[in-house]
């Protein structure tokens, strides 16, 4: 069982809708991460939020707002997303931002964009 | 541009055979570390290599980092089915950005 949990597993939306992905982790970790994934490929990081602190933003579109309410919890914020937005959305955290911090990652959520 | 070049892409072996999957990058990384990915799951961390030269042994899985802390290779000894999966190299830059190599689809067929 992974220790990252996100919510929900799968979403499927109009390009209209606002809806919310959710992450928690209960590690005590400081950083977060949000990385999107396309079907066999790597994923590419999207947000890193340090001490609840946005750190890095890996030039996102705005459709895309992220959140980080308490150390343990971080949301990415969907609005108006586009049919190439689908992927599966993955959170990760870590003990702290610094170097070699082993990431965690959750199982991520599988995003359908109609 | 791909900062960490990952080989070979596909691997589709019989059970019980060795491959090696490689790392390679201009840059050097203050670690590097291996995750496999099984569909449907989040990748899941192998292991992290830190000192040039280091090498890590899990099981049937040995890996490998340069002395110059810029490649690192993943063999694998009498694969499995259970070996089946992405296998994905990742080098640790600034504020812990993780940078990943394309990734390696195993597959072990019994």
């Amino acid at each position: 069982d992974t220790e990252v949990t996100q919510t929900p597993k799968h979403l499927v939306m109009g390009m209209t809708n606002k809806k919310s992905l959710k992450c928690e982790q209960h590690m005590g970790h400081r950083a977060m991460y949000w990385y999107k994934q396309k079907a066999k490929k790597p994923p590419e990081l999207m947000f890193v939020y340090s001490y609840e602190k946005l750190s890095i933003n890996e030039s996102v579109p705005s459709r895309f707002s992220p959140e980080c309410p308490n150390s343990s919890l971080l949301n990415l914020h969907l609005h108006a997303l586009q049919p190439e937005d689908s992927a599966l959305y993955l959170c990760a955290s870590s003990q702290s931002d610094r170097f070699n911090q082993p990431q965690h990652f959750g199982d991520g959520t599988r995003l359908s964009i109609l | 541009t791909q900062l960490l070049e990952q080989s070979p892409q596909f691997l589709s072996i019989q059970e019980g055979e060795n491959l090696t999957v490689y790392c390679n990058s201009s840059s050097v990384f203050s670690s590097l570390q291996w995750y496999r990915q099984e569909p449907g799951e989040g990748p899941v961390l192998l292991v992290t290599v830190v000192t040039g030269g280091e090498v890590k042994k899990l099981k049937r899985l040995t890996f490998q980092f340069g002395d110059a802390r810029k490649d690192s290779s993943l063999h694998i000894t009498a694969a499995q089915p259970g070996d089946t999966g992405l296998y994905l190299c990742a080098g640790a830059k600034y504020g812990n950005k993780l940078v990943f190599g394309a990734g390696t689809i195993l597959r072990v067929k019994s």
